[in-house]
This record gives structure tokens, C-alpha cells and sequence, in this order.
């Protein structure tokens, strides 16, 4: 079945630092992708996402690229701000039968520090 | 407009009691979605509404978990006998059609459901 692998956290780093977050994952089709950030004592919101091969997502600084050949939507960030101290997790989404579900990967905490 | 709602924000119940959980998704998504955030599972997919089709309850941990959707909108999730391992945040979501991997799935703030 459909998987996501985190790199496994908790993540510390100093202000205006550059931030990599690796994801990789496993899908039988053609996913999308997508990186959901949760703000300490917020819900879920989408971050950013990617429909296909090649394709950039944006958002707030941060950008991922679908990479099919390597399977790989890895989070950058070139100065990260402590209002980025938040949980991360990367997701796909692959129709299978009329469900296009989310699979995640674990989350990883980003603590950005002064 | 206004974003996914969800009731309670939070429940603490004793193990063995009924608990209901209610979603209120976007108006107009005929897709709503139910996951639970634990720390030992991570995020996991429940259950699937879309439109007026059969559910996808694929994502059910066990048959004292059941939800359902009237009139294609509020959604409600049970769990019967509830026991301590079910103790997680249960988030919904919902997304415009549910019939591409493309839709973005919209969260609501979570209900936090402590079993003691």
C-alpha cells in the first residue's frame, strides 16, 4: 500500500538558519503530493502542494518539488523565523476506487530558536 | 467563508460510554473525510463520505466505530464501549469533490477524546 517516510525529528534550529525537512514515499499510480504544517495549538492547514512530476509547490518561503524518479517532496525553507516552529508532515493522495484519502508520514517537530 | 467545524473541542469520558462527534465540513464539499491523530499511530484515515455514495469505512479500527452523514452535509461520528486506547484527537476534513488525488482536503480543529 501507499506510504510516507519522514525523517525522523525533532528538528532545532537558530533563526534565519536553512531548513530541509525529507520526505519520501510509496505509491502503486501518480499521487499528489502535499506538506500540512500544524501551529502549536492549531489544526492542520496545507502548506503547500504538487500535482506531478516536476511540479513546484510554494508557499510562505517554503518550497517542495515532486520528484518522481527519486519518489521525494523534500520541505526547504532558506531562513527559517520562530514563527515556523510548528509540526510538519509530508502526505500523498492516490485515488483508489472513489477515496482519495491522505496517507501521512509521521510529522516532525521544527523548534526555530531565537 | 467559514472553514470545517468540529464539536466538541473537547470530551473526557469513562471507558464503556457512548461517545458522538460531530463535523460540520465547507458548504458545498461533497467530500468529508474523518482521521485520528494518536502519538503511537500517527495520522490515520477512518472513514469516507462522498456525496450520496456508499461510505468507504475501510479506515475503522474496530465494528464499535460507525459515523454517518445526513442529508450530505453534518457528519457524525460514534464510537460504542469506548475504551482507553481510543483516547486521540479526531480531526475531519473535507474537499470539494473527493473524486481527485489533486483536491486539497480542508481540516477542522479537532476533537480531543480522553477515555479514563
Amino acid at each position: 500500500g501507499d506510504s510516507v517516510t519522514q525523517m525522523e525529528g525533532p528538528v532545532t534550529l537558530s533563526e534565519e538558519a536553512f531548513l530541509t525537512i525529507n520526505c519520501t514515499y510509496t505509491a502503486t499510480g501518480y499521487p499528489s503530493l502535499f506538506w500540512y504544517v500544524q501551529y502549536p495549538g492549531e489544526g492542520l492547514q496545507l502548506l503547500l502542494k504538487a500535482t506531478k512530476a516536476d511540479d513546484k509547490g510554494s508557499n510562505k518561503g517554503f518550497e517542495a518539488t515532486y520528484r518522481k524518479e527519486t519518489t521525494s517532496f523534500h520541505l526547504e525553507k532558506g531562513s527559517v523565523q520562530v514563527s515556523d516552529s510548528a509540526v510538519y508532515f509530508c502526505a500523498l493522495s492516490e485515488r483508489t476506487g472513489a477515496n482519495s484519502k491522505l496517507t501521512f508520514g509521521k510529522g516532525i517537530t521544527l523548534s526555530v530558536r531565537p | 467563508g467559514a472553514g470545517v467545524s468540529q464539536s466538541p473541542s473537547n470530551k473526557v469520558t469513562e471507558k464503556g460510554k457512548d461517545v458522538e462527534l460531530r463535523c460540520d465540513p465547507i458548504s458545498g464539499h461533497t467530500a468529508l473525510y474523518w482521521y485520528r491523530q494518536s502519538l503511537g499511530q500517527g495520522l490515520e484515515f477512518l472513514i469516507y463520505f462522498q456525496g450520496n455514495s456508499a461510505p468507504d469505512k475501510s479506515g475503522l479500527p474496530s465494528d464499535r466505530f460507525s459515523a454517518e452523514r445526513t442529508g450530505g452535509s453534518v457528519s457524525t461520528l460514534t464510537i460504542q464501549r469506548t475504551q482507553q486506547e481510543d483516547s486521540a484527537v479526531y480531526l475531519c476534513a473535507s474537499s470539494l469533490t473527493g473524486t481527485s488525488s489533486t483536491d486539497t482536503q480542508y481540516f477542522g480543529p479537532g476533537t480531543r477524546l480522553t477515555v479514563l
